[in-house]
């Protein structure tokens, strides 16, 4: 059992690349979250899914999207990078007992 | 949602119990209250949740009181181990409040020898 996994973990992009970095938990999770986090700053929600098929955007969803085609899967993809992208990336689901599940996250670094 | 407020930060030593309080005024009456731990370069970890009076498992106690404005999370004799960010979290798991929870900055807890 792997719960979520995140790939890749660390990642540098030039300004204005795309890329999309993966998510997937094998806990058959309904709900699926992407988050960010800056330096000395809690996490901050960018999109979120109940469900395949069932996407809404979060508290700072400017420059991301995302789709959810599984239960398994949450990609989320950068379009066009900016610095201000810079950050780590987390991943969660939640299963039945409530709780939130993270990935290890995803160190992104756009110069 | 409810907003939480929580110390930024505290200190302790090793072998001392740390109680740290989250005040959730607005809390409503369908949402449950949910801790994290945070060590630097990973992503938080579920400790407890409850929902009124008191919970405990092998990590943690969550005390709440009757009118659930706010909650304490007790961790007995801390260790080194336990220097990390500690958030506070109110939110309904099964509606999207539940799906939508907002992380604040949390309370950096530093254990020392």
């Amino acid at each position: 059992n792997a719960g979520v996994t995140q790939t890749p973990k660390f990642q540098v992009l030039k300004t204005g690349q795309s890329m999309t970095l993966q998510c997937a938990q094998d806990m058959n999770h309904e709900y699926m979250s992407w988050y960010r986090q800056d330096p000395g700053m809690g996490l901050r929600l960018i999109h979120y899914s109940v469900g395949a098929g069932i996407t809404d955007q979060g508290e700072v969803p400017n420059g991301y999207n995302v789709s959810r085609s599984t239960t398994e899967d949450f990609p989320l993809r950068l379009l066009s990078a900016a610095p201000s992208q810079t950050s780590v990336y987390f991943c969660a689901s939640q299963g039945s007992n409530y709780g939130y599940t993270f990935g290890s996250g995803t160190r992104l670094t756009v110069v | 949602l409810a907003k939480t407020t929580q110390p930024i930060s505290m200190d302790s030593y090793e072998g001392q119990e740390v109680n740290i309080t989250c005040s959730h005024n607005n809390i409503a009456t369908n949402d449950y209250i949910t801790w994290y731990q945070q060590f630097p370069s990973q992503g938080p970890r579920f400790i407890i949740q409850g929902y009124k009076t008191k919970v405990t498992n092998e990590v943690a106690s969550l005390f709440i009181p009757a009118d659930r404005k706010s909650s304490t999370l007790s961790l007995p004799r801390v260790s080194l181990s336990d220097t990390a960010v500690y958030y506070c979290l109110v939110g309904d798991p099964l509606t999207g409040g539940g799906n939508k929870l907002t992380f604040g900055t949390g309370t950096q807890l530093k254990v020392e020898l």
